[in-house]
């Protein structure tokens, strides 16, 4: 299983900041928090990881709990191109991960 | 910015035929998956190649499936005998690194539909 909590849908205006939470209560101490995307059936698009402390790049930032229960992706300015099938993974085994139902951002006008 | 393509884009099969998809990683990648996603489901791991040999392979990726490095450029998942389950889309990606924090780039996939 995934291993980690996300809302199934949510909404948010354009140009607004885009807040998208995730629970992975069971994480463990070397694990990293993955962020990617996917826009319909498209192939996943990788957005951000972190360990443990806050990162940001052109795309996203990530805010990781001071336990590391949870975190959260903050797209700044969200836009139409922004809708997508958003998924965190904590879940990785080799080099394979193991994505989840993830939470369908819809960005709306 | 550098792409991973698969071709076909969309493939249709017959029943207990052959397919076989392509991918065409980064160029200086050296790592190799393939994924797969099933309408309406999650996405989830077949394979994953280096050094031309399979890595590592989840229960999916059975006796009916292959992967090969033919050319030094290409990268191809063969099904032998396709059943109508196998519909769905089939993703690759590749990476640099063995290790995941350098992520992955993955193609568009190819939907394939067996009838």
């Amino acid at each position: 299983d995934a291993k980690t909590t996300q809302p199934t849908s949510m909404d948010c205006a354009e140009g607004r900041a885009a807040n998208l939470p995730c629970n992975h209560s069971t994480i463990s101490g070397n694990e990293y928090v993955y962020w990617y995307r996917q826009i319909h059936s498209q192939g996943p698009q990788y957005i951000i990881h972190g360990l443990k402390n806050n990162e940001t790049n052109e795309m996203a930032s990530l805010i990781i709990t001071e336990d590391r229960k949870s975190s959260t992706l903050i797209l700044p300015h969200a836009t139409l191109r922004d809708t997508a099938v958003y998924y965190c993974i904590v879940n990785v085994a080799g080099n394979q991960f193991y994505f989840g139902t993830g939470t369908s951002l819809t960005v709306i006008p | 910015e550098p792409e991973v393509t698969q071709t076909p884009s969309h493939q249709v099969t017959q029943m207990g035929q052959e397919v076989i998809l392509r991918c065409v990683p980064i160029s200086n990648h050296l790592y190799f998956y393939w994924y797969r996603q099933i309408l309406g489901q999650k996405v989830e791991f077949l394979v994953s190649f280096y050094n031309n040999e399979i890595s590592e392979k989840s229960e999916i990726f059975d006796d009916q499936f292959s992967v090969e490095r033919p050319d030094g450029s290409n990268f191809t998942l063969k099904i032998r005998s396709t059943k109508l389950e196998d519909s769905a889309m089939y993703f690759c990606a590749s990476s640099g690194y063995r290790d995941l924090n350098y992520g992955y780039t993955f193609g568009s996939g190819t939907r394939l539909t067996v009838v």
